[in-house]
């Protein structure tokens, strides 16, 4: 059964900690995203990746949020320090060789 | 103006009936887009894509595409209480290759 996974499922921090999510992507897929959801904002594109190759980091807020991709079977995205306002659902979705991209389940962050 | 626009809804329709939901786009070299089904509290899940004018059929779900005037629809036949859910449009990027994502349309089937 090929999906995308995610963990943690659920996070909860407080301001000034350090945040990882990591996914894994479905096996032979060469296209990792990392999206964030909000209700004021939808769904926003903050990095993403091809071949393991950063391509476009351009919705990242730079000075706190890093993604990676360590190897083709874990991406990793984290937050430090952590604020309030990173409160979010962050999916990972993973894209094979068409425009599709399958999203995993999230992982619901909260930052006190 | 907003590169992909849906009305929010909530559109609110009999079980049964046909439930139609619209999507326009700025990008008109866009080549690819998608219908994300969204349940609360859930991923979005892939339900149809399109690349070419016209219709497309799976099941109860219909996608039309008219590039010419840069519209996008899901039909949803014979509605069910289940697909009350939030109904996403995806337009890929004609600069970037990047999915944009609409806001979304709430639909409540009503049984």
């Amino acid at each position: 059964d090929a999906r995308v996974t995610q963990t943690p499922r659920d996070k909860v921090t407080e301001m000034g900690q350090e945040v990882t999510m990591r996914c894994q992507p479905i096996l032979g897929h060469n296209t990792v995203f990392w999206y964030r959801q909000t209700m004021m904002q939808g769904l926003e594109l903050l990095a993403y990746f091809r071949n393991r190759a950063p391509l476009d980091d351009s919705g990242m807020p730079k000075d706190r949020f890093s993604a990676e991709m360590p190897d083709a079977t874990l991406a990793t995205l984290k937050i430090q320090p952590s604020e309030p306002r990173d409160s979010a659902v962050y999916f990972c979705a993973s894209g094979g060789p068409t425009d599709t991209q399958y999203f995993g389940p999230g992982t619901r962050l909260t930052v006190l | 103006q907003k590169e992909v626009e849906q009305n929010s809804g909530p559109l609110s329709v009999p079980e049964g009936a046909i439930a139609s939901l619209n999507c326009t786009y700025s990008d008109r070299g866009s080549q690819s887009f998608f219908w994300y089904r969204q349940y609360s509290g859930k991923s979005p899940e892939l339900i149809m894509f399109i690349y070419s004018n016209g219709d497309k059929e799976d099941g109860r779900f219909t996608a039309q595409l008219n590039k010419a005037s840069q519209y996008v629809s899901l039909l949803i036949r014979d509605s069910q209480p289940s697909d009350s859910a939030t109904y996403l449009c995806a337009v890929t990027s004609s600069n970037t290759g990047k999915l944009i994502f609409g806001q979304g349309t709430t639909l409540q089937v009503k049984p």
